[in-house]
């Protein structure tokens, strides 16, 4: 089977930094993907990562490290909005199938 | 960015009855179009992938039967719930995606079905 593995939650203060990591271990690898849902909303996209390294976008940076099956997503000066789920999502192979980890629930104190 | 919108939002029915949910990209062609099921705080688990004039490919453990899925055209993939039951009562999602194989996906808002 394919195991994606996230913490369930993190609790952070406003103006903070967070780190959710994210280790897999699935059959295929084709690149891995952030989403962040709010409660009852869609997941929107954040950031995709398919070589080793740092991707950096405003206040969200995402890693990977495909020899270690490990990615993690990084939050720098945390608000008040940040406060959702954000889903690990591996695409296995060709075709765009994603798997989702279990998705970290993050809230943010002021 | 992508638009993919998906009707109703919200649905309560009877048990037994059938659903249908629609899922349309609004400005630009999904040739893949994902169906998901998430239960409360849980994560999205995918059902099946649509190709756009093809079957649909569903994942193990899911009733093709019961959850029927067509892909008529390159904007639209529907997703009925036949014959449905309390424990069909989920979040269903939609994504898609523009370039067969080769694009990141786009999530509809979701429909919230609640089966008495």
């Amino acid at each position: 089977g394919q195991n994606i593995d996230q913490p369930t939650e993190m609790t952070a203060t406003e103006g903070a930094i967070v780190q959710i990591n994210c280790t897999y271990q699935t059959s295929g690898f084709n690149g891995l993907f952030w989403y962040q849902q709010h409660a009852g909303e869609a997941p929107t996209f954040l950031s995709y990562n398919v070589l080793d390294g740092l991707e950096e976008k405003g206040r969200f940076s995402s890693f990977l490290s495909r020899s270690k099956g490990y990615s993690y997503l990084l939050l720098k000066e945390l608000q008040m909005k940040d406060s959702a789920s954000y889903l690990c999502a591996v695409e296995l192979g060709a075709g765009n199938k994603l798997t989702f980890g279990g998705g970290t629930r993050v809230l943010v104190k002021p | 960015g992508a638009v993919v919108s998906q009707h109703p939002s919200r649905v309560i029915c009877k048990s037994g009855t059938s659903v249908k949910i629609e899922c349309r990209s609004l400005d630009f062609q999904a040739t893949t179009m994902f169906w998901y099921r998430q239960f409360p705080k849980q994560s999205l688990m995918l059902m099946a992938t649509s190709n756009e004039g093809s079957k649909a490919t569903y994942e193990q453990g899911v009733e093709k039967d019961k959850f029927l899925i067509n892909h008529a055209s390159l904007t639209l993939s529907t997703l009925t719930v036949t014959s449905a039951h309390p424990e069909d009562s989920s979040f269903y999602i939609c994504s898609a995606s523009g370039l067969a194989g080769r694009d990141t996906q786009y999530f509809g808002p979701g429909t919230r079905l609640t089966v008495l």
